[in-house]
């Protein structure tokens, strides 16, 4: 079956620093890939997409890179606030007679001051 | 842009009742998505609607269901509620370029949290 792997421990970094979570996914190659932040008690928010073509997308401080090859997407946040604490969903799209968004369990980041 | 809205906030129900849960897609949206959101647990897909009929459909029994209307405002309805529902459930809205587009952002709203006792 489909699955997504994150980071399911939560990930604390110093601000500053470049923050990096990993998404794994098996079974499956999605066309597109997209990163939602969420906060608690809040609903996911749409941050970057990336097409199984492009390698890499960037978003200001935010970078999200696609290796079809290995299956894996990584999600870079560089210069680190604690503004940008939250847990971070991966969603690779699905297709199994429609489309839909299969999202992983989510990496919690916690920055640092 | 008005944004995904829902309601109830929150609610609580005893076992084997029933409940329906709205929510209001954002303006030029024309697909809305049910998710189940497990305390720790990223959001499960349950189904998707498009043009008010369901275009997709996740491991949700049959006592889940849904209503998408003319005005993409869409309900969830679950029937014979039983503890492992409460969760959080989040509704989002999309923009399908045709109904076989995938690159579809999601516009979520905050969420309904429904207690089951």
């Amino acid at each position: 079956s489909q699955k997504i792997e994150q980071n399911s421990e939560a990930l604390n970094i110093q601000e500053g620093k470049t923050a990096t979570l990993t998404c794994n996914y098996t079974n499956y190659s999605p066309a597109y890939l997209q990163w939602y932040r969420q906060d608690p008690g809040r609903g996911p928010v749409f941050l970057l997409l990336i097409r199984e073509n492009e390698k890499e997308k960037r978003k200001e401080r935010l970078k999200v890179t696609f290796d079809t090859t290995l299956k894996q997407s990584l999600f870079h946040i560089t210069a680190s606030q604690p503004a940008d604490s939250a847990t971070y969903l991966c969603a690779p799209l699905s297709f199994s007679g429609t489309y839909k968004y299969i999202f992983g369990t989510g990496t919690r980041l916690k920055v640092l001051a | 842009e008005t944004g995904v809205t829902q309601s109830p906030t929150h609610l609580i129900k005893t076992r084997g009742q029933q409940v329906t849960l709205r929510c209001s897609s954002q303006s030029g949206h024309n697909t809305v998505s049910w998710y189940q959101q497990a305390l720790g647990q990223g959001p499960q897909f349950i189904f998707q609607y498009y043009r008010e009929e369901e275009n997709g459909r996740g491991n949700f029994p049959p006592r889940f269901s849904g209503l998408q209307f003319p005005n993409y405002s869409s309900e969830l309805n679950v029937n014979a509620l039983e503890l492992d529902d409460s969760a959080l459930y989040l509704c989002a809205s999309g923009s399908l370029q045709g109904s076989s587009s995938g690159a579809n952002v999601l516009t979520f709203g905050a969420g309904s949290r429904l207690t089951v006792l």
